[in-house]
């Protein structure tokens, strides 16, 4: 089955820095790529995501690329701001049939004043 | 966000007592799934439900059961709770389309 890894568990950055967080993945046919922020005592909430037949994607502060070849993929988060400061978690699935997501563990991000 | 809702929202038992977790969708998602987290693991799928009465097992099922008759809930039974099944459990939907699945506010479960 698919197991994704996902580095570092922690990240500490100046605010207005930015801020990577990286994910490997091990089955070639996953091919959905999402992101989640989960705030502290809140539920996971989509940030961004990305298909395989794409390589990067960005929504304003926030970026995603994906290296099929590689079976990597990260989050940027630019201009990092107090409020970015999440747990973030990267999942992985194979968009056929039930779509389970398979999550990495997690990074904790700190945005230091 | 109010489209799914989990109940209770926190909750403690002993050991070998059988409770039960329940989530409640408004959108008609014809996908739901059940989540443990706890600290180091990330987020694990316990079950999931593909439509009403068509039910699989995730990565962790082991003491757990699940039941789907209708499309909008998808209760998650803990026969015999253990110590171990303390944790944060989250329900989650999809319509199966654009694969984003929405999360509810968890259910805060302590086995004593």
């Amino acid at each position: 089955g698919e197991n994704v890894e996902q580095h570092p568990s922690t990240l500490s950055v100046q605010e207005g820095d930015s801020a990577v967080i990286k994910c490997t993945y091990s089955d070639s046919a996953s091919n959905y790529f999402p992101w989640y922020k989960q705030e502290l005592g809140k539920r996971p909430q989509l940030i961004i995501d990305i298909r395989s037949n794409v390589g990067e994607k960005k929504d304003q502060r926030i970026a995603v690329t994906l290296n099929k070849t590689a079976k990597h993929f990260s989050l940027h988060i630019t201009e990092t701001q107090p409020e970015d400061s999440a747990v973030y978690f990267c999942a992985a699935s194979n968009r056929q049939g039930a779509q389970k997501l398979v999550f990495g563990q997690g990074t904790r991000l700190t945005i230091n004043p | 966000d109010a489209g799914i809702t989990q109940s209770p929202r926190y909750k403690i038992t002993e050991t070998g007592r059988q409770v039960t977790l329940m989530c409640h969708q408004t959108w008609s998602h014809s996908y739901m799934f059940w989540y443990r987290q706890d600290l180091g693991h990330g987020l694990r799928l316990i079950y999931y439900s593909a439509a009403a009465d068509i039910t699989d097992k995730g990565e962790v099922p082991d003491g757990y059961v699940v039941s789907r008759s209708k499309t909008e809930n998808f209760p998650l039974t803990l026969e015999s709770a253990t110590r171990s099944q303390t944790s944060v459990y989250f329900c989650a939907s999809s319509d199966g389309g654009r694969g984003e699945q929405y999360f509810g506010p968890g259910t805060r479960l302590t086995v004593t």
